[in-house]
């Protein structure tokens, strides 16, 4: 069975400051991983996806991958009260997609 | 690139009656995927095409759930004698087909789906 696990929050920072993200997989196997934004009653939206160890950054976004502890991280820089939502992380593995719950984010102004 | 459309946004049925829903992928992408979330919950996979070729489905897919995409384009989801607890947002995603398993899923804005 293979799974994602990410704290479910709410993970509270204020305006500003960085909000670390965190997920762990089960599957070895996966290849690539990918964050998604998704804001309360909306779809998901993709912010970035990584699938080589170490970092990657994309704007105020920096992706974290350690295969070898099989986990993933996602750094908001600068948080923004804009980027209150719940962060999910997924997994790729035979085509399909395994999410974790997500975590959510709240910015406080 | 208009992005993935699906229709309708918003079903409420009674249950045992049976409900479509259409999704429209990006153009020209290949692969088409279904999901579905409840409330508190990541989205779960439920089947996938590439072009016309369903080509995995989630133990997830009852019986009572088929999905076609006849000519590689638009894909249809049809539940059958509908339950409470099908009552979800399912979803819609698309890949253009080129990336192999690491290739990135774009979502559809979803239908809410509500069986009472």
């Amino acid at each position: 069975q293979k799974e994602v696990e990410q704290n479910s929050g709410p993970l509270s920072v204020p305006e500003g400051a960085i909000a670390s993200l965190n997920c762990t997989y089960s599957d070895r196997g996966s290849q690539s991983f990918f964050w998604y934004r998704q804001y309360s009653g909306k779809s998901p939206e993709l912010i970035m996806f990584i699938y080589s160890n170490g970092d990657k950054e994309d704007g105020r976004f920096t992706a974290q991958l350690n295969k070898a502890s099989q986990y993933v991280s996602l750094l908001i820089r600068d948080s923004q009260p804009s980027d209150s939502a719940t962060y999910l992380c997924a997994a790729s593995g035979y085509s399909t997609l395994t999410f974790g719950k997500g975590t959510m984010l709240l910015v406080s102004p | 690139d208009t992005g993935v459309s699906q229709n309708p946004r918003h079903k409420i049925t009674k249950r045992g009656q049976n409900v479509t829903f259409r999704c429209d992928p990006i153009s020209e992408h290949n692969r088409l995927y279904w999901y579905r979330q409840t409330l508190g919950q990541g989205p779960e996979f439920l089947t996938y095409f590439q072009n016309e070729a369903q080509l995995e489905k989630s133990r997830l897919l009852s019986d009572r759930f088929s999905a076609e995409r006849p000519k590689g384009s638009f894909s249809t989801l049809e539940i059958q004698r509908t339950e409470q607890g099908d009552s979800a947002m399912y979803l819609c995603a698309s890949s253009s087909g080129q990336g192999g398993d690491s290739e990135t899923q774009y979502f559809g804005p979803g239908t809410r789906l509500l069986v009472l």
